[in-house]
């Protein structure tokens, strides 16, 4: 069964730093796209980034450039995402996602989320 | 950046009813459009991709359509299970997501 776990959220202060991890099993982790898409509090949801199966490629929405790293270890099946200069507007339930094979960005598995909330 | 406008925005229907998502990308996409289905307090689940291809396992009451930029999820014979949050999604270009569609019973 696939499944991808994610962790790290918490209540970090406006210009603060987190770190969030997803752990991915049930599937050959390093042969997949992933990505992270958030949702804010009563909102719809937003695309924030992703990687190749390789990291030589990673992708970001623009409203998080120069501040969100993308990174993972296929060794650990783990992904990550550091955010920094964290916002108010960050705010919300951040969810890891693999994009389907041979599909392109078609998210066809999610973790359950991890909540982040910036406020001072 | 391409946008995407889905209406409405929330929709009373009954079991048993059938009703009718539409997405509208603010330029051609191609097929590169896919649905989700979100519970509350859950993961979007994917529902149909490539505009029309429905996922394995989710039920043949759901089916896609599309006319150029215009794009429609359908739900036929409504189930208590069907009330929930919709969300388009376009991936033509990186990917951005419809504002979604609340089902609700009416």
């Amino acid at each position: 069964e696939v499944q991808l776990v994610e962790s790290g959220g918490g209540l970090v202060q406006p210009g603060g730093s987190l770190r969030l991890s997803c752990a991915a099993s049930g599937f050959t982790f390093r042969n997949y796209w992933v990505s992270w898409v958030r949702q804010a509090p009563g909102k719809g949801l937003e695309w924030v980034a992703n990687i190749k199966e390789d990291e030589s490629v990673k992708y970001y929405v623009d409203s998080v450039k120069g501040r969100f790293t993308i990174s993972r270890d296929n060794a650990k099946n783990s992904l990550f995402l550091q955010m920094n200069s964290l916002r108010a507007e960050d705010t919300a339930v951040y969810y890891c996602a693999r994009e389907a094979l041979g599909v392109g960005r078609v998210f066809d598995s999610w973790g359950q989320g991890t909540l982040v909330t910036v406020s001072s | 950046d391409i946008q995407m406008t889905q209406s409405p925005s929330t929709l009373s229907a009954s079991v048993g009813d059938r009703v009718t998502i539409t997405c509208r990308a603010s330029q051609s996409i191609s097929h590169n459009l896919a649905w989700y289905q979100q519970e509350p307090g859950k993961a979007p689940k994917v529902l149909i991709y490539k505009a029309t291809s429905l996922e394995s396992g989710v039920p043949s009451r759901f089916s896609g359509g599309e006319s150029g930029t215009e794009f429609t999820l359908t739900i036929n014979s409504l189930q208590p299970d069907d009330f929930a949050t919709y969300y388009c999604q376009q991936y033509y270009s990186e990917a951005s997501f419809g504002g979604g569609t609340k089902v609700e019973i009416k």
